[in-house]
């Protein structure tokens, strides 16, 4: 089974407006940490925002925004007031467990056209 | 913040030889480093996972004796691809935990390399 769901391959947003990029994710594990990045062109990846499984409020990280429903298993990205730079593939990650030797496991992303 | 450096950006190779990529960690120390993949338009998939002074733990599927893997110091963790092949054609990125608190929480990347056998 998918560890982590990404369910749009590509998305289009005008720009200012909001956007929401969808994550499921799927865990029988009860601390574990998720994450989005950003990935440019280029190739790097961006850290974006971070969302701790017994964090009870949503992140906020500027214009970025997670809306973590624990119960449904989802943490969403929204990313406000859209750039022309915002335009770039999108990943959600997950990191089971605690302890600095877990890697992330990636969803597939969300490429993101952001349009003047 | 932590930053990873990671050389080559690019190389372009012939079938047989062999390649090798560092990952540095500039100003932290990391023990554990993280070796990724990404062909075109797909996700990150893990390699293997570098522990300083120990061998690397490969996941399903990756060979250990194409992709050599050594994590000689604190600071820097190398990738081997021995015998280079244009299916092996593909995105390397290596990832380290660095810092405390919060920050331990969050992978740092470094900038990539792009391999390409001919």
């Amino acid at each position: 089974a998918q560890k982590i769901t990404q369910t749009q391959p590509g998305m289009f947003v005008q720009e200012k407006e909001a956007v929401t990029l969808d994550c499921t994710y799927d865990t029988s594990d009860q601390s574990y940490g998720l994450f989005w990045y950003k990935q440019p062109s280029s190739g790097e990846m961006i850290f974006l925002i971070y969302q701790g499984s017994y964090d009870e409020q949503n992140a906020t990280e500027g214009r970025y925004s997670l809306n973590f429903q624990k119960a449904r298993k989802s943490a969403n990205l929204v990313i406000s007031a859209s750039q022309l730079g915002d335009s770039a593939m999108y990943f959600c990650a997950m990191r089971e467990g605690r302890g600095g030797n877990t890697p992330l496991v990636f969803g597939k992303g969300t490429r993101l056209s952001v349009i003047a | 913040g932590a930053v990873v450096s990671q050389h080559p950006s690019r190389v372009i190779c012939k079938s047989g030889t062999s390649v090798k990529i560092e990952c540095r960690s500039l100003d932290f120390q990391a023990t554990t480093m993280f070796w990724y993949r990404q062909f075109p338009k797909q996700s990150l998939m893990l390699m293997a996972t570098s522990n300083e002074g120990s061998k690397a733990t490969y996941e399903q599927g990756v060979e250990k004796d194409k992709f050599l893997i050594n994590h000689a110091s604190l600071t820097l963790s190398t990738l081997t691809v021995t015998s280079a092949h244009p299916e092996d054609s593909s995105f390397y990125i290596c990832s380290a935990r660095g810092g405390t608190g919060v920050t331990n929480e969050k992978l740092f990347f470094g900038s990539g390399t792009q391999l390409s056998v001919l």
